[in-house]
Formats: structure tokens, C-alpha cells, sequence
């Protein structure tokens, strides 16, 4: 079954170090979508990317943090210098086109920060 | 304040039938989508429904827009306790999906 894979699934962290979280799309999907939930609240976008591109990072806090999909290989989500606050799910979808189109979610990476 | 809106929490009995609404505020959004969250799993979609739609029914599951008032509901009948689950509402108006915190189903035996 080739559906969204994010991994890992639980990541652990210090203060002040990085995260790097990983999305492989369904095959053959070239957009995908991070979203970010935080605890009891509902998801939040963060960024739409496309193969090599940025399309909308309206939802990306300007420092920090960091995505790409490269033409090869999976979306990366990179988040710098870690705080507590950055603790949550992160959710990864992919469509195989961009707008009104149906969004498979992988099962999330729950960062913690310790 | 949001753009999406629900409700947090509904209790109901099995068997019963579950009402669960959703408010939201672009009506340039092609298609709305119910998404279920079961606990420590991703996301799955539940059902959608095209905007010029106003009711849409499979098996167990009926979704009502009523677009004038950008109100939309998931009618889930006969409960089960594998229905208990966070049921997230979205609308999608332009590159990304906007949803709303989510409502918390429970279903008691």
C-alpha cells in the first residue's frame, strides 16, 4: 500500500536542536501539504509545495523553520533550534494536483520537546 | 477568529444518531470534506460534498450544506463505539485545506 508515509512517528528533542521530519507522498503525487496540530487544537496549515517548489508557506513562522521537496526523495520539514512550544503533531498530505482535490494524510510525527 | 467552526465535544449513545456542525466562512471552497481522527492515527477522509450539492448520503453517513447560511453538518445514524473519534470539518478555498479544531465524538455503550 502505497499511501502517505511520514516518518518517523515520535520524535524527541532538546531545546535547541533540530528537527527534521520526512514525507514520502502517495506515488505519483506531486503536491504536498504540512500541517501542524497542537495539542487539543484542530490543524493548521503550513505550507503547500510542489515538486522543487514553494507555492504558499503562508502558514510557516518565518523563522525556524523550513520545507522542500526536491525532485527526488521526500518532503522535508526542517525546524531549527527547537522550543517547547514547537511541540505537536505534524501531518503530511499529498494530491496529485493542487486545489479542490482530495488530500491523503500520512499518520503524523509527534514531536516532543523536552 | 477561526474560519472554520465546530462544536468540541458530543456524547451520544449507541445506536443513536450523531449531529455533528460545522460553520465556515468561504463560500469559494469547490468541495467540503468531513475528516475522522482516530486516537494516535493520521487523518482519513470521511466523505465531501460539492458545493451546489445541498445533501449527500452514503450508508451510514449523511451530509447536509446549507450554503446561504455556510452551515454543514455529518449526520452519523446508529452510532457505533468505533465511531468514537475526532471529526474534523474543511473547506478548501484556495491552494490548502482550512480546518476547523475538531469535535470529539463519544459514543457510550
Amino acid at each position: 500500500n502505497a499511501g502517505v508515509m511520514q516518518n518517523p512517528r515520535h520524535l524527541v528533542r532538546r531545546r535547541g536542536q533540530e528537527a527534521r521530519l520526512r514525507c514520502s507522498p502517495v506515488k505519483g503525487h506531486s503536491h504536498v501539504y504540512w500541517y501542524r496540530q497542537l495539542p487539543e487544537e484542530g490543524l493548521k496549515f503550513m505550507v503547500y509545495l510542489q515538486k522543487e517548489n514553494i507555492i504558499d508557506e503562508s502558514g510557516m513562522p518565518k523563522e525556524r523553520f523550513s520545507a522542500e521537496f526536491p525532485k527526488e526523495g521526500p518532503s522535508i520539514l526542517r525546524i531549527q533550534q527547537v522550543v517547547r512550544g514547537d511541540s505537536a503533531a505534524y501531518f503530511c498530505a499529498s494530491s496529485p494536483q493542487g486545489g479542490d482535490t482530495e488530500a491523503f494524510f500520512g499518520q503524523g510525527t509527534r514531536l516532543t520537546v523536552v | 477568529g477561526e474560519d472554520v467552526e465546530q462544536s468540541l465535544f458530543l456524547s451520544v449513545r449507541e445506536g443513536d444518531s450523531s449531529v455533528i456542525n460545522c460553520t465556515y466562512t468561504d463560500s469559494s471552497s469547490t468541495y467540503l470534506y468531513w475528516y475522522k481522527q482516530e486516537p494516535g492515527a493520521g487523518l482519513q477522509l470521511l466523505t465531501y460534498i460539492f458545493s451546489n450539492m445541498d445533501m449527500k448520503q452514503d450508508q451510514r453517513l449523511t451530509v447536509l450544506l446549507n450554503k446561504k447560511d455556510k452551515h454543514l453538518s455529518l449526520r452519523i445514524a446508529d452510532t457505533q463505539t468505533g465511531d468514537s473519534a475526532i471529526y474534523f470539518c474543511a473547506e478548501s478555498p484556495n491552494n490548502d485545506m482550512r480546518f476547523g479544531a475538531g469535535t470529539r465524538l463519544t459514543v457510550k455503550p
